[in-house]
């Protein structure tokens, strides 16, 4: 089966780093995508990796190990912005398809 | 703002009501997406349009009836809907379907008594 792995809820402090996890498995892999949603509001793209290794955008990075079937967002310099829902999804092949495998989301609260 | 828009944001409806959910992307994307999103469950494709063209049926009851007129508009009919199901619900464009990323609009918040 098609299935993601993620903590549920995450706890950290401005200014520190956070990391967070996401294990999958999937039939076939075509990218891993990382959302950021705040309550209430549209799920926003913060970053796309395929190939293994670490994609750095300003405060955040991703990383991809597909041997592994793991990925991490890296969040640096926490701000209270940053409280959100952060959701993994998986691009996975299905027959002649491709769709995207969502995880449940990890609910981060950074803390003053 | 990410270039798709949806209304209304919020919705409260009775079993028995008929009404439409609209979404326009600004993006000139050729694929579209809905999404059901509720609580302690990751998002549920519900269907994906593509050039016009209704690509996915992710077996959703026939209470719901999507709508795709262009590539720019998807809409969203609800008739005799029941109280499970409430929930936000996502619109989605990408510029094709098969690798490209969605952007999402704000969703509908739906409640049905």
């Amino acid at each position: 089966g098609q299935n993601i792995d993620q903590p549920t809820e995450m706890t950290a402090t401005e200014g520190a780093i956070v990391q967070i996890n996401c294990t999958y498995q999937t039939s076939g892999f075509n990218g891993l995508f990382w959302y950021q949603q705040h309550a209430g509001e549209a799920p926003t793209f913060l970053s796309y990796n395929v190939l293994d290794g670490l994609e750095e955008k300003g405060r955040f990075s991703s990383f991809l190990s597909r041997s592994k079937g793991y990925s991490y967002l890296l969040l640096k310099e926490l701000q209270m912005k940053d409280s959100a829902s952060y959701l993994c999804a998986v691009r996975a092949s299905d027959g002649n398809n491709r769709k995207l495998i969502w995880g449940l989301g990890t609910s981060l609260a950074v803390n003053p | 703002e990410t270039g798709v828009t949806q209304t209304p944001r919020h919705l409260v409806m009775g079993m028995t009501n008929k009404k439409s959910l609209k979404c326009e992307q600004h993006l000139g994307h050729n694929a579209m997406y809905w999404y059901k999103q509720s609580a302690k469950k990751p998002l549920e494709l519900m269907f994906v349009y593509n050039f016009k063209e209704q690509t996915e049926n992710n077996s959703v009851p026939s209470r719901f009836s999507p709508e795709c007129p262009n590539s720019s508009h998807l809409f969203l009919h609800l008739h005799t809907l029941q109280p499970e199901d409430s929930a936000l619900y996502l619109c989605a464009s990408s510029q094709g379907t098969s690798s490209d990323t969605q952007y999402f609009g704000p969703g509908t918040r739906l409640t049905v008594l």
